[in-house]
């Protein structure tokens, strides 16, 4: 069972359009963010949300943190290109280590 | 680029061997995490070293091992190779220790295994 399910798997949309993924957990989490992988290369950082409820704003990337701190969202405005990727969601549970635990992502292709 | 850096970048090797993944932390970073990415099961946390010593486990299999270096590189282990091990391994080096925290993890380019 995956802790930490990213929905949907797959979106293949074209330049312009606006797109929401979700990323949703039974557990709680003291932070969550959120990762960009492009092909070839490592996850880099976009976003991370500590209190329920908090949104963030990255230019067209808007994060979500849910109320009850299980569930976040990214929604992207008037897609391009270049934001094509894999998306991750990771969560950080409060404890004496530090264990990020990844959804499996979702693969954005923004057709031009 | 992130300032972690892998070797090799692929690797392909036959089932039973045994191979060694280098990881190169940011400077200044203490903190060096293991993933292991495949398609099925996505990034998996493997293990983490603070300054030389183990901090935390993951889904580490007991024929991997790895350890950090007093100059602060890393190596994981991976011996007794089966089909199932060929994936995607990333190297992440941070600043911070341990504990609740929102610290950023810095990744590397990965070393894509294959093992035939």
């Amino acid at each position: 069972t995956q802790l930490l399910e990213q929905s949907p798997q797959f979106l293949s949309i074209q330049e312009g359009e606006n797109l929401t993924v979700y990323c949703n957990s039974s557990s709680v989490f003291s932070s969550l963010q959120w990762y960009r992988q492009e092909p070839g290369e490592g996850p880099v950082l976009l976003v991370t949300v500590v209190t329920g409820g908090e949104v963030k704003k990255l230019k067209r990337l808007t994060f979500q943190f849910g109320d009850a701190r299980k569930d976040s969202s990214l929604h992207i405005t008037a897609a391009q290109p270049g934001d094509t990727g894999l998306y991750l969601c990771a969560g950080a549970r409060g404890g004496s280590n530090y264990k990020l635990t990844f959804g499996k992502g979702t693969l954005l292709t923004v057709n031009p | 680029d992130s300032g972690v850096t892998q070797t090799p970048k692929h690797l392909i090797t036959a089932t039973g061997q045994r191979v060694t993944l280098r990881c190169s932390p940011r400077s200044g970073d203490l903190s060096v995490y293991w993933y292991q990415q495949s398609l099925d099961q996505g990034l998996q946390f493997l293990i983490q070293y603070y300054n030389g010593e183990e901090r935390a486990k993951g889904n580490i299999l007991e024929r991997f091992s790895a350890q950090q270096f007093p100059d602060l590189h890393s190596e994981l282990n991976l011996s007794s190779l089966e089909l199932g091990d060929s994936a995607l391994y990333f190297c992440a080096s941070s600043a911070l220790a341990g504990g609740p925290g929102t610290g950023e993890l810095f990744f590397g380019e990965g070393s894509r295994l294959t093992v035939l």
